[in-house]
């Protein structure tokens, strides 16, 4: 099915494992993004990237990676995850098009971390 | 730097009676402002944007939006609340000056709507 799928939807760690949130879209979408949720925070930016390849830091990037390999591929990983990284993450991509930039969301990962 | 303010954490309303959830923004340049709304245990959804043109924006389910430049305001209004509106609302901005990261979407924290029957 087209759209923007993330997995898994659910995940149980402990801390110092390392985890890797997947991300997929469908629609070739240049720019995707990382985000995450927190009671009292709303959402805020991770990482994003702009196109295969070219990845920039958001509002909160310690201790998470990205790749972009692919288009369609946007995978966060958690090098070492620390209790403060239990949240809600959403993926989201959007066109490159200054009047069409909505951005579309993923159903969400949530992750413990115990 | 952007940033958005939505001031109240949640908005209680009757069923039939008109909604309002308050956005304030703050840019350097000029605003793209959204809306977007989360049911439970779901993502994100698109509600309605601002670019240009109209104050008064339609968007999904009945919901528009009043852009005030004087007042750097940017509501959500309905004029007949549904249950089903009950929901998370949060308001987004994205600064047009920018540069190269102008695709990023600054987040308000929320707003928790409910629609009381």
């Amino acid at each position: 099915d087209a759209g923007i799928t993330q997995s898994p939807r659910y995940k149980i760690t402990e801390t110092g494992r390392q985890v890797t949130l997947m991300c997929h879209q469908t629609w070739s979408h240049s720019y995707m993004f990382w985000y995450r949720q927190d009671l009292g925070h709303g959402l805020r930016l991770i990482y994003y990237s702009a196109a295969a390849d070219i990845t920039d830091k958001g509002e909160v990037p310690d201790g998470y990676v990205v790749s972009r390999s692919k288009t369609e591929n946007f995978p966060l990983t958690l090098e070492s995850a620390t209790r403060s990284q239990t949240s809600v993450y959403f993926c989201a991509s959007t066109e490159s098009s200054e009047y069409t930039d909505t951005q579309y969301f993923g159903p969400g990962t949530r992750l413990t971390v115990l | 730097a952007q940033s958005v303010a939505q001031p109240e954490d949640q908005v209680n309303v009757a069923e039939g009676n008109p909604l309002t959830v308050k956005c304030t923004y703050s840019v350097s340049g000029n605003p793209y402002l959204f809306w977007y709304v989360q049911y439970p245990n779901r993502g994100l959804q698109f509600l309605l944007k601002y670019i240009t043109g109209d104050n008064l924006v339609k968007g999904s389910y009945g919901f528009e939006a009043e852009f005030n430049k004087s007042q750097t305001s940017f509501h959500l209004k309905k004029p007949s609340a549904l249950v089903s509106d009950s929901a998370l609302y949060f308001c987004a901005v994205r600064d047009m000056g920018s540069g190269a990261g102008s695709y990023q979407l600054t987040f308000g924290k929320g707003t928790k709507l409910s629609v009381i029957p």
